[in-house]
């Protein structure tokens, strides 16, 4: 079946600074989801994206739909201790949901 | 609006035994499906639901039964637990086709 790869798996990052993460698929997707997972908690969509190279902004986050449609990043500037959890992509076709496995986020101070 | 709700939160069950995981959403969305989560995996989809009166098979459906008699409510249950169905289950609901919102999950255990 359809497989997305998330990277990098986990992160360590120092408070205050820029993260970036990705997805990848060999197929193509007519519309991207990135999702938080907080520990102990169901995801919350934070951002979507409709058409190719769409650049859309959910406060400090920022995600792209990657032109080729079978890609797209997620970045946050400035992290703070409460963007620590796992961020999941989601690839859309028709009624098909496909999620990747997770990037674990965590935020030093 | 309460979104997605979710019982039981937390669930240990032998092997063997039988129980239902409760899905509601007051949304009035007419697509809900169940998802279950395993370390280092991404979500798989057990079973959904396009309406009232209308189910269908996912990904990993083995061992998994639903129905959804309302809109509101998409049971999901397990008639006979094994071990290899210890994980965290979600269920999601959806008006359109993109963006679906996840209760907060059930944590079950089979020993």
């Amino acid at each position: 079946g359809q497989q997305l790869n998330q990277s990098p798996q986990s992160m360590f990052i120092q408070e205050g600074e820029d993260v970036s993460m990705n997805c990848t698929s060999s197929s193509i997707f007519n519309t991207w989801l990135w999702y938080k997972q907080d520990p102990g908690e169901g995801p919350v969509l934070l951002i979507a994206l409709y058409k190719a190279g769409e650049l859309t902004s959910n406060g400090r986050l920022t995600a792209q739909f990657g032109t080729t449609r079978k890609d797209s990043f997620l970045n946050i500037s400035a992290s703070i201790p409460s963007d620590v959890g796992i961020y999941f992509c989601a690839g859309v076709y028709g009624q098909n949901f496909v999620f990747g496995p997770g990037t674990r986020l965590s935020v030093l101070p | 609006n309460a979104g997605v709700t979710q019982t039981p939160k937390f669930q240990v069950l032998k092997t063997g035994q039988s129980m239902t995981l409760q899905c509601a959403q007051d949304m009035n969305h007419e697509y809900m499906s169940w998802y279950r989560q395993d370390p280092g995996m991404g979500l798989r989809l057990i079973h959904y639901s396009v309406g009232a009166g209308i189910t269908d098979q996912g990904e990993v459906p083995n061992g998994y039964n639903v129905s959804r008699s309302t809109t509101e409510d998409f049971p999901l249950r397990l008639l006979s637990a094994a071990p290899s169905q210890t994980s965290v289950y979600f269920c999601a609901s959806r008006k359109n086709y993109n963006e679906q919102f996840f209760g907060p999950g059930t944590r079950l255990t089979v020993l």
